[in-house]
């Protein structure tokens, strides 16, 4: 079975820091990994993804992810915080030996709230 | 191109109503994911549809709850007889047909569902 850890539930930094959201999964099978951000009062935006090839994957807004087997990581970092960065963020795998490959539903992490200090 | 839609984005019903919840796919998608958002946790599945289809159903309460995606028209998400624990963000969020393992999934703003 597939799982998604997210260590912290709150985390805040000064404008202008590294932001450093981490993420851990569990999976019998290559995973493909997800992080996505959420606004109040929104649905999920997606950031990046990391499904084959490069393990550095590049999202939208600065953010970038590593994936990294051996620590079965996908930490979510960004070298300069912005105010505007301040929303909730999730981690997530897809469940794909469920579904022959396909893309099955997602499990999420339980998120992470980042805060972003003038 | 639109994005995935869901209404109403507020839903007040009392205990024993039926609440029902919509959502219209992207465009060119036939590929329909259900999730529940309870207050400081993570989305958890519910269902996945395709057209006419209910694909996996694991994530559903086995009572009051039902999907169905017909060949016309939205999605539908149907909680009979509802109670205060059904409290909670409802999200859907599609995918292609032609989905190759990769896609991701297209999230709607939600339905924010609070029983009174």
């Amino acid at each position: 079975a597939q799982s998604v850890t997210q260590l912290g539930s709150h985390v805040s930094v000064s404008e202008g820091a590294l932001v450093l959201l981490r993420c851990n999964y569990s999976s019998s099978v290559p995973p493909y990994l997800f992080w996505y951000v959420q606004y109040p009062n929104q649905g999920l935006q997606l950031l990046l993804k990391y499904t084959t090839g490069a393990t550095l994957v590049k999202g939208i807004n600065g953010f970038e992810a590593e994936f990294k087997k051996s620590e079965t990581s996908f930490h979510l970092t960004k070298p300069s915080a912005h105010m505007s960065d301040a929303a909730e963020y999730f981690c997530a795998v897809s469940r794909l030996e469920d579904y022959g490959g396909s893309q099955g539903n997602l499990i999420f992490g339980k998120g992470t709230k980042l805060s972003v200090k003038p | 191109n639109a994005g995935v839609m869901q209404n109403p984005r507020h839903l007040v019903r009392r205990r024993g109503q039926e609440a029902r919840l919509r959502c219209s796919p992207m465009k060119g998608h036939s590929h329909v994911y259900w999730y529940r958002q309870l207050p400081e946790e993570g989305l958890k599945f519910m269902v996945y549809l395709q057209k006419e289809n209910i694909i996996d159903e694991s994530g559903m309460p086995k009572e009051r709850f039902s999907a169905e995606f017909p060949k016309e028209g939205p999605s539908i998400l149907r909680i009979q007889q509802v109670v205060r624990g059904d409290s909670a963000a409802y999200f859907c969020a599609s995918s292609p047909f032609e989905a190759y393992s990769n896609q991701p999934q297209h999230f709607g703003d939600g339905t924010r569902l609070s029983i009174l």
